[in-house]
C-alpha cells in the first residue's frame, strides 16, 4: 500500500506571507497532482508532475516533484485570501492503471 | 479536461433505503472512479467503475453496498445501499480523459442519512 504523508495539517498564514507544503513518500509514483478543493465543490487540478526534479509555475504557485519521484512540495508566494481551501496531494503508482493515493490534505486560511 | 456533473448534489435520505447518484462526463474517458470523502478531509477510493464489467472495489468496499455501473464512456452511477447513518458523506466521481494521468473531479453529492 502507497502511503503520501502530507504536511502540514492546518496552517493559518497572514496575508502576503509565503508557505509550502510538503507531501513525502518511501514510494516511487509515476505522477502526482496537486489539487485545491473549496467547500460544497470538488477538487480542481492545479498541476500535474510526472519528471523526477520537475518544477512547474502558476502564478504565485511554485509545484516540485522530487529526484525520486517520491516527494513533492507546494509553495505559495505572497498568499491570498482567494487561497484558503484544503490543498490535496494525489500520486499515481507505477502501473497502478491511473488509481490515486492522496495525502490527507492541508487546510489553508489566510487572513486578510 | 473533462467537465464532470453528479446528480443530485446532495439529498437527506432515511436509513435503510437507497440513493443512486448519478456521474456524466462530457466527452469520452478511459477511466472513471468512485471516491468517499468527509467535510474537510482527503478522499477515499471506493472503487474503478469498468466500461461494460464489474467494478473494481478497494479494500473495505463491496458490491452488495455500493453496486456501480458504468454502461458507456460518459456515464457511471453509484448506489448506496441500505444506506446508515455512517454512509453520511460526500460522494464523488472523476474521470481520467484519454491517456493523460489528470484525473478530474465531479461537484460531488452531500449525502445525509438520518
Amino acid at each position: 500500500t502507497q502511503l503520501l504523508e502530507q504536511s502540514p495539517q492546518f496552517l493559518s498564514i497572514q496575508e502576503g506571507e509565503n508557505l509550502t507544503v510538503y507531501c513525502n513518500s518511501s514510494s516511487v509514483f509515476s505522477s502526482l497532482q496537486w489539487y485545491r478543493q473549496e467547500p460544497g465543490e470538488g477538487p480542481v487540478l492545479l498541476v500535474t508532475v510526472v519528471t523526477g526534479g520537475e518544477v512547474k509555475k502558476l502564478k504565485r504557485l511554485t509545484f516540485q516533484f522530487g529526484d525520486a519521484r517520491k516527494d513533492s512540495s507546494l509553495h505559495i508566494t505572497a498568499a491570498q485570501p482567494g487561497d484558503t481551501g484544503l490543498y490535496l496531494c494525489a500520486g499515481a503508482g507505477e502501473g497502478s492503471n491511473y488509481k490515486l493515493t492522496f495525502g490527507k490534505g492541508t487546510l489553508l486560511t489566510v487572513n486578510p | 479536461s473533462a467537465v464532470i456533473s453528479q446528480k443530485p448534489s446532495r439529498d437527506i435520505c432515511q436509513r435503510g433505503t437507497s440513493l443512486t447518484i448519478q456521474c456524466q462526463v462530457d466527452s469520452q474517458v478511459t477511466m472513471m472512479f468512485w471516491y468517499r470523502q468527509q467535510p474537510g478531509q482527503s478522499l477515499t477510493l471506493i472503487a474503478t467503475a469498468n466500461q461494460g464489467s464489474e467494478a473494481t472495489y478497494e479494500s473495505g468496499f463491496v458490491i452488495d453496498k455500493f453496486p456501480i455501473s458504468r454502461p458507456n464512456l460518459t456515464f457511471s452511477t453509484l448506489t448506496v445501499s441500505n444506506m446508515s447513518p455512517e454512509d453520511s458523506s460526500i460522494y464523488l466521481c472523476s474521470a481520467v480523459p484519454g491517456h493523460s494521468y489528470e484525473q478530474y473531479f465531479g461537484p460531488g453529492t452531500r449525502l445525509t442519512v438520518t
